[in-house]
């Protein structure tokens, strides 16, 4: 069954320190998305991409850096990490030939502390 | 940039009855989007719908262009309806879509 997976599912860090979130998805979609959702804000494009080595500057990219290796996997890597990226991440893939199929993952929750 | 907002931001039903939830937006758009979210986290797309009327099953969709906004209907609402509501818009979307808050719909015997 087509599927996009996160991993991990929950994440502790602490501040200053480098993590690393990673999104694999089956569907072959060729644009894949990661998003932070936050209470008061809803869901916020970090980055996205159009294909394998393809990254893109979303939103709110700022302390954000992302790769995109292959068509299935998508990682999204903070470098220094703070508290104020304490959140929920969600990895989405999309194939713009067919708009309705827009698939999630279930989500990381980091803390940073 | 794109306003999406969604009303109500949260709705308290009895087993049985029907809602209307409301998405608003301040530009033009390609595509628009209803998906449903557990509690717990993910999120699932119910429709797309960049215009017109849609159905699926008890859930009914639908968008009016001219006057930026749509409407996600629920009919006979079960407890398994419970949970937050998102639309999201996008001008193109390869490049993402922009998110509303959400309505939290609760449904209880």
């Amino acid at each position: 069954e087509a599927a996009v997976t996160q991993s991990p599912r929950n994440k502790v860090a602490v501040t200053g320190g480098k993590v690393t979130l990673s999104c694999n998805q089956t569907n072959n979609h060729n644009n894949m998305y990661w998003y932070r959702q936050d209470t008061g804000h809803g869901l916020r494009l970090i980055h996205y991409s159009y294909g394998a080595g393809s990254t893109e500057k979303g939103d709110i990219p700022d302390g954000y850096k992302a790769s995109r290796p292959s068509q299935e996997n998508f990682s999204l890597i903070l470098e220094l990490a703070t508290p104020s990226q304490t959140s929920v991440y969600f990895c989405a893939s999309g194939d713009v030939r067919a708009n309705s199929d827009y698939t999630f993952g279930s989500g990381t929750r980091l803390l940073v502390i | 940039g794109q306003q999406v907002q969604q009303s109500p931001a949260s709705l308290v039903l009895q087993e049985g009855e029907n809602a209307e939830l409301q998405c608003n937006f301040s530009t033009s758009l390609n595509s628009m989007q209803w998906f449903y979210q557990r509690p717990g986290g993910s999120l699932v797309s119910l429709f797309y719908n960049p215009s017109g009327t849609k159905h699926s099953g008890r859930l009914t969709s639908t968008t009016v262009i001219k006057e930026r906004r749509s409407s996600l209907h629920i009919s006979s609402s079960q407890t398994t309806d419970s949970g937050t509501y998102l639309c999201a818009l996008a001008n193109n979307y390869a490049q993402g879509l922009t998110f509303g808050l959400g309505t939290r719909v609760s449904v209880f015997p």
